[in-house]
């Protein structure tokens, strides 16, 4: 079975713009999970959707927001990007809210 | 507060040695999860074992073990005769019960396993 897959693998953009970030779960899989990795640290929870509702959301500004589509794939929205911005985003699935969760590859995010 | 603490920054060994990754937690919730995740240079995390706060029992696995103590709120990680293809940044993570099932991720140990 396939994994969980997120698109693009890499994105550069400028400050100031904005920037989707796509992500389709595991199949079977109802909860979805967004990280902000900076380089040299660990993942930092950004959002949880579990059924196409938001479950829970970590201490990022409202710059970022996100959904959950009916097939359960997942967006992470980010406006107004800033340096600071720039970071590997990492999606996880899980079978249901308090599962395991498994992450994706992840979308490398260049902010210049 | 949840808090997941990785001392170790880097360790280096060399092919076969054991090598054991420390993890400390903090928690106020009697239910809660312990895991541990292992992210190559690919980036991807890797997920490697589960534990609940109910189990306390030690959990072997090939070369992969793993020891879990309340008393000290520890969870630690040793790799039995470690190989170059263990190399990666090594993750220790925390989740409650209660509230966002968030993962409270440590600052992860990159190991470097010389030939």
């Amino acid at each position: 079975d396939a994994g969980v897959t997120q698109s693009p693998t890499h994105l550069i953009k400028t400050r100031g713009q904005h920037v989707t970030l796509r992500c389709s779960p595991i199949s079977g899989h109802k909860s979805v999970s967004w990280y902000q990795q900076v380089l040299g640290q660990g993942p930092q929870f950004i959002f949880q959707y579990y059924e196409k509702e938001e479950r829970g959301r970590g201490n990022f500004p409202d710059r970022f927001s996100a959904r959950q589509f009916p097939n359960y794939s997942s967006e992470l929205n980010v406006n107004a990007l800033l340096l600071g911005d720039s970071a590997l985003y990492l999606c996880a699935s899980s079978l249901a809210r308090v599962d395991t969760q498994y992450f994706g590859p992840g979308t490398r995010l260049t902010v210049l | 507060a949840q808090k997941v603490t990785q001392a170790q920054t880097e360790i280096s060994v060399v092919e076969k040695e054991d090598v054991t990754l420390d993890c400390v937690y903090e928690t106020r919730d009697t239910t809660y999860y312990l895991f541990w995740y292992k992210q190559p240079p690919s980036g991807e995390l890797v997920f490697l074992i589960r534990r609940n706060s109910f189990d306390e029992q030690n959990e072997i696995s090939g070369r992969y073990s793993w020891n879990f103590q309340k008393s000290t709120s520890s969870f630690n990680f040793t790799i039995t005769a470690s190989q170059v293809v263990d190399s990666a940044v090594y993750f220790c993570a925390l989740s409650e019960d209660s509230g966002t099932y968030k993962y409270i991720f440590g600052t992860g140990t990159r190991l470097k396993v010389l030939a």
